[in-house]
């Protein structure tokens, strides 16, 4: 079975101090890594994903992560943070392959301080 | 190219009433899914489908069906509904097999749903 840890349930960051969301997942095979942005009231959106090719993932919007095997991470990071940026991250894990599912974390909200 | 779309945005049932989320995708996606997302748990996968005329259970599927009769379209049903139902509804969708490794999975806007 795959899952993912998520610690704590809230970052609060000054605007333009860095951002590091972490994330550490668990899975029996080499995994899938993505994390999603849920902005209030609405939908998820796909930030970045691993899929097994370079180690450091650049995203959208400024964002990016680094898969370690050897400590089973995946945080996420910003050098900068914008006011925009306040919202609900989600890391997620899947293994490759056909009918592959996603499994959650339990989410992070990130809040910008002016 | 609306992405994915759901139907209502917002309900409030009484216990024990019935009701159907419609989910509808324009992108010709094989595989579409149904979340529940409430505060602190993440999302959780309710029911899927792999392609039009299939389904299968997630991992929190009791107290919910579903169908796919057609590709573009997968609709939750709850039959009683309970206060537990409660949650935000999140439908999504993915390209499936013999789509890109990583297969991106593309939300619509969500239904909220309270069960009084």
């Amino acid at each position: 079975a795959q899952s993912v840890t998520q610690l704590g349930s809230h970052v609060s960051v000054s605007e333009g101090a860095l951002v590091l969301l972490r994330c550490n997942y668990s899975s029996s095979v080499p995994p899938y890594l993505f994390w999603y942005v849920q902005y209030p009231n609405q939908g998820l959106q796909l930030l970045l994903k691993y899929t097994s090719a370079a180690t450091l993932v650049k995203g959208i919007n400024g964002f990016e992560a680094e898969f370690k095997k050897s400590e089973t991470s995946f945080h996420l990071t910003k050098p900068s943070a914008h006011m925009s940026d306040a919202a609900e991250y989600f890391c997620a894990v899947s293994k490759p392959g056909a009918n592959s599912k996603l499994t959650f974390g339990k989410g992070i909200t990130l809040s910008v301080r002016p | 190219n609306a992405g994915v779309t759901q139907t209502p945005k917002f309900r409030v049932l009484k216990t024990g009433q019935s009701m159907t989320l419609l989910c509808a995708q324009d992108m010709n996606h094989e595989y579409m899914y149904w979340y529940r997302q409430d505060p602190g748990m993440g999302l959780r996968l309710i029911h899927y489908s792999v392609g039009e005329g299939t389904t299968a259970k997630g991992e929190v599927p009791d107290g919910y069906n579903v169908s796919r009769l057609k590709k573009q379209n997968f609709l939750l049903g709850l039959e009683s509904a309970a206060p537990s139902q409660t949650s935000v509804y999140f439908c999504a969708s993915s390209y499936g097999a013999g789509g890109p490794p990583a297969d991106t999975q593309y939300f619509g806007p969500g239904t909220r749903l309270t069960v009084l």
